[in-house]
């Protein structure tokens, strides 16, 4: 398997442009998460999906950030309108579960908003 | 206080030494536990569970101590290549019934030759 895919690896935009992520999970894992990373918050958890279902959005920061995932292959993480405080690597992870399975990461996006 | 909170470091430890940290955890009802090793610039990456009885692999043990509440990583004989940062995860089923995980901001390991 291929592991987490996300695209782009890189992204730099200007304030006020929208932005999207996007990630395909491991096939078969019915598990969806979509993570930020700061030097200043660490890792957090923005969102999970459980069969392409939103479980727990209460990490989502405010309205500017929305993530859907139509089908169990593919989900997307956008912004708009961005802003520079935005600038972080977000991680998208797959699972069998949330509780006791490990979680396995893509490579990421670093994402730069000037 | 944080969910889970983690000392920061760095901890520069020189080679072939042992080093320990922990991860202390707010939420009584937490139930799985989970050490994640993150290089530089790269993902995390699951180093191993912690089971209530403490577990071993290889040069790493990893400990729980529910009435304290924190997750203990222990690193033997260690290895240039274990520098990176150590990363607690903590789990639990929230008031709603959904399940809720939240990672430590971690622990950063330098092993110096």
């Amino acid at each position: 398997d291929a592991g987490v895919i996300q695209s782009p690896r890189h992204e730099v935009t200007e304030m006020g442009q929208e932005v999207t992520l996007r990630c395909k999970p491991i096939s078969g894992h019915d598990y969806l998460f979509w993570y930020r990373q700061t030097m200043m918050r660490g890792l957090e958890l923005l969102i999970y999906f459980n069969n392409n279902v939103p479980i727990d959005d209460s990490g989502m920061p405010e309205d500017r950030f929305s993530a859907k995932m139509p089908n169990a292959s593919f989900s997307t993480l956008k912004i708009q309108p961005s802003e520079p405080r935005d600038s972080a690597v977000y991680f998208c992870a797959s699972s069998l579960g949330v509780v006791s399975y490990e979680q396995y990461f893509g490579p990421g996006t670093r994402l730069t908003v000037t | 206080r944080k969910e889970v909170e983690q000392d920061p470091g760095p901890f520069n430890v020189p080679e072939g030494a042992t080093v320990a940290f922990n991860c202390t955890y707010s939420n009584s009802a937490s139930q799985s536990f989970f050490w994640y090793r993150q290089d530089c610039r790269k993902e995390p990456k699951l180093l191993m569970s912690v089971y209530s009885s403490g577990n071993e692999d290889g040069r790493f043990t990893a400990q729980l101590n529910r009435a304290s509440q924190y997750i203990s990583l222990l690193i033997r004989d260690s290895k240039l290549s274990d520098s990176a940062t150590y990363l607690c995860v903590v789990t639990f089923i929230s008031n709603f019934g959904n399940e809720k995980l939240t990672f430590g901001t971690g622990t950063r390991l330098t092993i110096i030759p």
